[in-house]
């Protein structure tokens, strides 16, 4: 149980186009998915938390107009990269918490496998 | 607020060798910790949490830590290192009152050799 899945696993664009992400819970309700950004060697960057059916909280320093996010049902979230350029360039993992399971499970993060963005 | 910290950055250990990844804690309230692995160019996949009871954790891949509250540590353990270990090994932590605030430590690379 518990699966995250995203797609595209890997997607290379040229500068200045748009490149949407999608973030999916496979068997559970995903209350509360999570976008967060990893570059090479380094740790994972919370970029934003997004809640069903309401606005997405970015965290400080990431915008919000370039970082779009849409958490629109309960399996399903989307990471969209407006105009990207090249310092865009990352490793972008979602994952999702079942708010509506029992409590072992609403007090975890399931990740995805992440998608590769690469910005030419 | 909360931080991890992750006692080296790479560890490298021998085939069958015990496996110690080292991570401590600050948290002013009692905190929910993790253990996550990565392997290349995948997510994280959850290895064992504490979060109440029984402070010796037992997860998958045969891998355990220990909650130690007087330390604020919760070491990652492994009798018998596999080649198929090798991968970043990421500690979390998160607060009872607020699950979504995750926070990673730097993380651990962890190499076998064979």
């Amino acid at each position: 149980g518990a699966v995250v899945s995203q797609h595209p696993s890997r997607v290379i664009c040229k500068s200045g186009t748009s490149v949407k992400i999608e973030c999916r819970s496979l068997d559970f309700q995903a209350t509360t998915m999570f976008w967060y950004r990893q570059f090479p060697k380094q740790s994972l960057m919370l970029m934003a938390t997004s809640n069903e059916g309401s606005k997405a909280t970015y965290e400080q320093g990431v915008e919000k107009d370039k970082f779009l996010i849409n958490h629109a049902s309960l399996t399903l979230s989307t990471l969209t990269v407006t105009s990207a350029h090249p310092e865009d360039s990352s490793f972008y993992i979602c994952s999702a918490r079942d708010g509506k399971g029992v409590l072992s499970q609403q007090e975890t993060q399931y990740f995805g496998p992440g998608t590769r963005l690469l910005v030419l | 607020a909360q931080s991890v910290t992750q006692l080296g950055s790479h560890v490298s250990v021998s085939e069958g060798a015990l496996v110690l990844l080292r991570c401590n804690y600050s948290s002013s309230v009692p905190p929910y910790l993790f253990w996550y692995v990565q392997y290349p160019n995948q997510g994280l996949q959850l290895l064992l949490k504490y979060t109440t009871g029984a402070t010796l954790v037992k997860g998958i891949n045969g891998f355990e830590a220990e909650f130690k509250k007087s330390e604020t540590s919760f070491h990652l353990t492994k009798p018998s290192a596999h080649m198929s270990d090798a991968a970043e090994y990421f500690c979390a932590v998160s607060l009872k009152t607020s699950y979504d605030k995750v926070i990673f430590g730097p993380g651990t690379s962890l190499s076998v050799i064979p």
